[in-house]
């Protein structure tokens, strides 16, 4: 089955600095790739995506970059802000059997210093 | 409108008792998912039906138990609860697969507290 990894596990940076979080998966047959960001007691929640078909998406100051050969995606925040703080997942999606199946990363707790 | 909704928001009770979570979803999905967020926030699949159909069962204790009576809900029956099912749970719901998969929608979450 599908493994993801994910790192840092926890990454402090200072208002304004940028934010590297990296995910590497298994499954070349993975095809689909979000983001999600969890606030402290909430839900998490799609905050960019990518497909296999793509090497990078850009969303104001969130990216996302493919790379299929290395398997690896990334996310990167730039002019972080307080607000940014939260935990956030990457995900790798296949179909297994003409179903989704959705495996996340361990997660990252983002903490932006003002 | 909420798109996934899951209650009860919070629930205690104590070791040995049953308790169900329901789920329901208004986005017309066809798979919905049960994660585990545990104390070190680390989400895991529990179970994803499609179509009332279960399709992954990730070696859950056979205390659990997913009940999807149409698409548009899902519900887990917890037996005889133990302190490590201590955790928050998450529903999910997503469009089927196919050639373009999709983002999942999360519930709320349920915070369970075996005491």
């Amino acid at each position: 089955g599908e493994n993801v990894e994910q790192h840092p596990s926890t990454l402090s940076v200072q208002e304004g600095d940028s934010a590297v979080i990296k995910c590497t998966y298994s499954d070349s047959a993975s095809n689909y790739f979000p983001w999600y960001k969890q606030e402290l007691g909430k839900r998490p929640q799609l905050i960019i995506d990518i497909r296999s078909n793509v090497g990078e998406k850009k969303d104001q100051r969130i990216a996302v970059t493919l790379n299929k050969t290395a398997k690896h995606f990334s996310l990167h925040i730039t002019e972080t802000q307080p607000e940014d703080s939260a935990v956030y997942f990457c995900a790798a999606s296949t179909n297994s059997g003409g179903y989704q199946k959705v495996t996340f990363g361990t997660g990252t707790k983002l903490q932006v210093i003002p | 409108d909420t798109a996934v909704s899951q209650t009860p928001k919070y629930l205690v009770t104590q070791m040995g008792n049953d308790k169900s979570i329901k789920c329901e979803q208004n986005l017309g999905h066809d798979t919905m998912y049960w994660y585990k967020q545990d104390s070190k926030k680390f989400l895991k699949i529990m179970f994803s039906y499609n179509n009332k159909e279960l399709i992954i069962n990730e070696t859950v204790p056979n205390r659990f138990s997913p009940k999807s009576p149409d698409k548009a809900h899902l519900n887990l029956h917890i037996n005889s609860l133990e302190l490590g099912d201590s955790a928050v749970y998450f529903c999910a719901s997503s469009r089927s697969g196919g050639p373009l998969n999709t983002e999942a929608f999360f519930g709320q979450g349920t915070r369970l507290t075996v005491v």
